[in-house]
């Protein structure tokens, strides 16, 4: 069976830190992946996308950045994190065709 | 512009009684909808689903229809339990295109004993 690791679950960073998400998929192969961001009172924003290892679409302009180094792993980044990046980050894959996404426990992040 | 939509932000019901939320949508190239269930602090997970050449899909309590004209969908929950309080997503797909869900903003159900 299918299974989706995201880590941390929660994170606290000041403002200007880097930040760095990780996601894994297992079970699956060539998965296409997605962040989401779920703000205060807000729907799932999806963030970014990727088809393939080295391929990511940006849905949204902003200070992240993703990065998919192999098939089943998606990394989220910032250089230098805003208070405004605070909100809970999921991460999900869905098989090519089949349009269920899978979704990770999500990520509470906190920028002080 | 949301090109999904659930314009009810909560809704309360009594257990036992019928859930009905309700979510509609602009792109006409959607042909894939799902329905997703969220707990806080928790990623969201699949409920259900319905393809566009159907009007109607039933799984247990669980039953969305889908009024392609109107571009509305709706998840009814019969009967209610006060397990289903969470937030429900809704969310819909073009399967000849990228796949990609977009998600509306969410409907939180409470359901009182």
């Amino acid at each position: 069976s299918q299974t989706i690791h995201q880590w941390p679950a929660t994170l606290v960073q000041p403002v200007g830190s880097p930040l760095s998400l990780e996601c894994t998929v297992e079970g699956t192969s060539n998965p296409n992946l997605y962040w989401y961001r779920q703000a205060a009172g807000r729907g799932l924003q999806l963030l970014f996308y990727s088809v393939g290892i080295g391929q990511i679409s940006s849905e949204v302009p902003q200070n992240l950045s993703a990065s998919r180094p192999q098939d089943r792993q998606f990394i989220l980044s910032s250089k230098k994190l805003l208070l405004s990046d605070s909100g809970f980050y999921l991460c999900a894959w869905t098989r090519t065709g089949l349009g269920v996404a899978f979704f990770g426990q999500g990520t509470r992040l906190t920028v002080v | 512009d949301q090109q999904v939509k659930q314009n009810s932000p909560s809704l309360s019901v009594q257990e036992g009684r019928i859930s009905i939320l309700n979510c509609d949508y602009t792109n006409s190239m959607f042909d894939y909808f799902l329905w997703y269930k969220k707990y806080p602090a928790e990623g969201p997970t699949f409920l259900i689903s319905i393809s566009s050449i159907k009007d109607k899909n039933e799984d247990g309590r669980f039953t969305v229809f889908l009024n392609k004209s109107a571009k509305h969908l709706s998840l009814h929950i019969v009967p209610s339990q006060p397990g289903d309080s969470a937030v429900y997503f809704c969310a819909a797909s073009e399967t000849g295109g990228s796949y990609i869900p977009t998600f509306g903003r969410g409907t939180s159900l409470i359901v009182h004993p």
